[in-house]
């Protein structure tokens, strides 16, 4: 079955520029998580939604980032004023309903985001 | 906080080896633990996990890992690596995923 679709798979834009980047979900999954893995290092939690609410943003790293999920279903990831250091790979993960601790999160294949 | 440590960085291995990666993490309480394993172009994937009951666990593609409560570790293990297992591994505590740094692992022909 379908998997977890990030798009674009490569963004590469300048200093200062506004981005988004999207993540469709595995249907019916009511859970979802956006992770940045910078190279050398494991994925970095960001943001977490339940449905259409941010359970938990606690990750992200400054007002730069926002990340939205209007019907609890694709979610946007906005990073405004980009810096050389959002430079990442930005992944999403998503979870079936039924106890979020007890579901493993399938993964998406991430975007690759870099900034000039 | 909760914060996850793998021990090595580059593993390399000859077919038919032992293979056993160490893992860390640091919280008090009840945790969720989990392998995923991201092969070269490939997205994450789940190894195994552990929530609670034995502490042994079975995952796929004859990887287990032992969760020791007391030393705070859950150590992935494989009698005989592949070279198909030439794979980045990454330890994971749940809720928000907390990812240790992860261990390239080469499996030579």
């Amino acid at each position: 079955g379908a998997g977890v679709s990030q798009t674009p798979s490569n963004k590469v834009t300048e200093k200062g520029k506004y981005v988004e980047l999207r993540c469709d979900p595995i249907s019916g999954h009511t859970a979802l998580y956006w992770y940045r893995q910078s190279l050398g290092q494991g994925p970095e939690f960001l943001i977490y939604f339940q449905g259409t609410g941010a359970a938990d943003d606690s990750g992200l790293p400054n007002d730069r980032f926002f990340a939205v999920r209007p019907e609890g279903s694709v979610s946007t990831l906005k990073i405004q004023r980009t810096e050389r250091g959002d430079s990442a790979v930005y992944l999403c993960a998503s979870s079936p309903p039924g106890g979020e601790s007890n579901q493993p999160q399938h993964f998406g294949d991430g975007t690759r985001l870099s900034i000039l | 906080a909760q914060s996850v440590s793998q021990h090595n960085h580059h593993v390399i291995l000859s077919e038919a080896a032992s293979l056993e990666l160490g893992c860390n993490y640091s919280y008090g309480g009840t945790v969720n633990l989990f392998w995923y394993v991201q092969y070269p172009g490939q997205h994450l994937q789940l190894l195994l996990k552990y929530f609670s009951g034995d502490p042994l666990v079975k995952g796929i593609k004859g990887f287990e890992a032992e969760f020791i409560k007391s030393k705070f570790s859950f150590n992935l293990r494989k009698p005989s690596v592949q070279w198909s297992d030439t794979a980045e591994y990454f330890c994971a505590v749940f809720l928000k995923l907390s990812f240790g740094a992860g261990t390239t692992v080469t499996v030579r022909a």
